[in-house]
């Protein structure tokens, strides 16, 4: 079966724009999640959707950053304004169920500079 | 807050040594655990779990401990490869959340 993909694999974008990270999870996975590691620290949870709707987005940082989950299926991440300290790689995983059973997917991420 | 930490952030083995890398968490209520590899420009790859009823699980060449007594959890890694080389993160959760909450991870170096 085909992994979690993510687009574009690196984007360098100066600072004040606008950004959008798409990840497509593996077909069938209704539990989508998106997480950072900004400046090699460790990986931080984003959201949670379940299907469309936003589980859990405790770890979104500000306003700034906008998800969606239209349908269901694949899944964008927006940064507007970006600013500089958003630089890092952003993951989105997925997983069959609650993940432990099955377990979490990863995608390679994509690796945002903004400069 | 809750926190899923490592102890050391380098660490530099010999090719054929066994590795050890630890990572210490914070909140009580994770009962589930996992070790992840990363590989440069790769993301998370799962290499083992364990769940908080055992204290002991083994793998392929890798053995995970966890101590709920002082809030830890090590990877062992048997034979140590140049194919391990990688950033290994821990993570955890707990009944009735999803997310993982991730350590900073640790970079392990095979000198061959």
């Amino acid at each position: 079966e085909a992994g979690v993909t993510q687009f574009p694999s690196h984007s360098v974008i100066e600072k004040g724009q606008t950004v959008t990270l798409r990840c497509d999870p593996i077909s069938g996975h209704d539990n989508l999640y998106w997480y950072r590691r900004v400046m090699g620290k460790e990986i931080k949870f984003l959201l949670h959707f379940v299907k469309e709707s936003k589980q859990d987005e405790s770890g979104m940082p500000n306003n700034r950053f906008l998800a969606e989950r239209t349908g269901g299926t694949y899944s964008t991440l927006k940064v507007q304004p970006a600013e500089l300290e958003d630089s890092g790689v952003y993951f989105c995983a997925s997983s069959q169920d609650e993940g432990r059973r099955y377990g979490y997917t990863f995608g390679s991420g994509t690796r945002l500079t903004v400069v | 807050g809750e926190s899923v930490g490592l102890h050391l952030p380098t660490l530099s083995v010999q090719e054929g040594d066994n590795s050890i890398i630890n990572c210490a968490y914070s909140n009580s209520a994770s009962d589930y655990f996992i070790w992840y590899k990363q590989e440069s420009g790769k993301g998370p790859q799962f290499i083992i779990d364990i769940r908080s009823n055992m204290d002991k699980r083994q793998g392929q060449r890798v053995t995970v401990l966890l101590n709920k007594t002082v809030k830890h959890l090590s990877l062992q890694i048997a034979a140590t490869q140049p194919g391990d080389s990688a950033v290994y993160f821990c993570a955890e959760n707990r009944a009735g959340r999803r997310a993982l909450t991730f350590g900073s991870g640790t970079r392990l170096q095979v000198q061959p």
